[in-house]
């Protein structure tokens, strides 16, 4: 059964700030992972999609690395501003029939202007 | 450019009243799925389809029925409401295979009380 742990379960960082958020999983054969985003109240939004043959995506400020033999992948945040304020979650997707989507309980980013 | 659609946005109900939560998508996704969000516990799979006429349970599916006869819907049933299934449902869709990336959309949830 696939596990997602997400750390930290919170950071608080002042503006401008680069950060990395990290995200390890425990079955290693997925087929893709994704990062979302999810304001207060809101519905999730897709940062970025790495799929398994892939290392990296990048996104304007956003960097998602994936080491799916380890197990691990992290969302790096360039220079951060205060928008960036949300929930981060990240969610690897089983490589079998199955194709299962299973999320980490997410990283709360708040960023002090 | 309407993707993923969820109906209503906002409902309550009383203990043992049954309703259906509405899904639908136009992006001709062959997978789609139901989460349910509760504070503290993150994003928890209810049930999923990879196909019309095909569906399968998550982690959490006691207490709902789910069923896909076409590939654009996927209702999400609730057969006789308990306050434990208060919670923000949320809907995703997705292609399979080499039909796409498997990038996976959500909708803008339905939150549901139980009284």
């Amino acid at each position: 059964k696939q596990e997602v742990t997400q750390i930290p379960a919170a950071l608080s960082v002042p503006e401008g700030e680069n950060l990395v958020l990290n995200c390890s999983f425990t079955d290693s054969a997925i087929y893709n992972l994704q990062w979302f985003r999810q304001d207060p109240g809101k519905g999730l939004t897709s940062l970025l999609l790495i799929q398994s043959s892939q290392r990296e995506q990048t996104s304007g400020r956003l960097n998602a690395s994936l080491d799916k033999s380890s197990g691990r992948s992290t969302l790096y945040i360039a220079a951060s501003q205060p928008g960036d304020s949300a929930t981060y979650l990240c969610a690897p997707r089983g490589g079998g029939a199955t194709n299962k989507l299973i999320f980490g309980t997410g990283t709360l980013l708040a960023v002090q202007p | 450019n309407a993707g993923v659609t969820q109906t209503p946005k906002f409902q309550v109900l009383k203990t043992g009243q049954s309703m259906t939560l509405q899904c639908a998508q136009d992006m001709n996704h062959e997978y789609m799925s139901w989460y349910r969000q509760d504070p503290g516990m993150g994003l928890r799979l209810i049930h999923y389809s990879v196909g019309a006429g095909i569906t399968d349970q998550g982690e959490v599916p006691n207490g709902y029925n789910v069923s896909r006869s076409t590939t654009e819907d996927f209702p999400l049933r609730l057969l006789s409401a308990a306050p434990s299934q208060t919670s923000v449902y949320f809907c995703a869709s997705s292609s399979l295979g080499l039909a796409g990336t498997g990038e996976l959309f959500f909708g803008e949830g339905s939150r549901l009380t139980v009284l």
